[in-house]
């Protein structure tokens, strides 16, 4: 069983749409969730991370964490075309040790 | 803020030779760490450093593989001998002790032939 599961792909969405994007988590003592955008050859660029059950917003992005069900989800709000990217969730457990997922391709189409 | 700088950029060598690369964290970030990522993966933790320490290192193949960061600021992570399947982008992060967020060199490209 991976650490951090996505899946890869592709999610497309028409433009001004919410995209929904998923990840799951193999261990309950997981404390803390990010998420990362990486472009095409670039390298992975944070967006915002996430401590607490509940909602966190940012602008058009919101992370939402369930911990019981080991769930964490990024909502992207008028979703442009800028947005497409492979998007990156990643995990920290105890100790700080750090997994990322595969990631999940977003084709945001005008 | 300058952010973390790596050296090369790209580096293309063939197999069994040795490889360095070098990266420079952020300024005052004390935990830095070296990714390798393959084409279509995620991000694979190689090693870890809280200032000059090592916290993991569990995933380095410590065969061919090293990494220092000698003066807890910049780090050097060494392949030798390169195998084909070290092909793949190495990517170096840091962060502050806490919150944790890690922010992302441009990576090195590395093609063995």
């Amino acid at each position: 069983q991976k650490e951090v599961e996505q899946n890869s792909g592709p999610l497309s969405v028409p433009e001004g749409a919410i995209a929904s994007l998923n990840c799951t988590y193999s261990d309950r003592g997981s404390q803390s969730f990010f998420w990362y955008r990486q472009y095409s050859g670039k390298s992975p660029e944070l967006i915002m991370f996430i401590y607490s059950n509940g909602d966190k917003e940012d602008g058009r992005f919101t992370a939402q964490l369930n911990k019981a069900s080991q769930y964490v989800s990024l909502l992207i709000r008028d979703s442009q075309p800028s947005d497409s990217a492979t998007y990156l969730c990643a995990v920290r457990r105890n100790f700080n040790k750090f997994y990322f997922g595969s990631g999940t391709k977003l084709n945001v189409k005008p | 803020e300058a952010g973390v700088a790596q050296s090369p950029r790209y580096k293309i060598i063939e197999k069994r030779q040795s490889v360095a690369f070098w990266c420079n964290p952020i300024s005052g970030h004390a935990t830095l760490y070296w990714y390798q990522q393959i084409l279509g993966q995620g991000p694979k933790l190689l090693i870890q450093f809280q200032n000059n320490g090592v916290v993991d290192d569990s995933q380095l193949p410590k065969d061919r593989f090293s990494a220092e960061r000698l003066k807890g600021v910049d780090s050097t992570l060494k392949i030798q001998p390169a195998k084909l399947e070290d092909s793949a982008v190495y990517l170096c992060a840091s962060s502050f002790s806490q919150p944790y967020e890690q922010y992302f060199g441009p990576g090195t490209r590395l093609t063995v032939t």
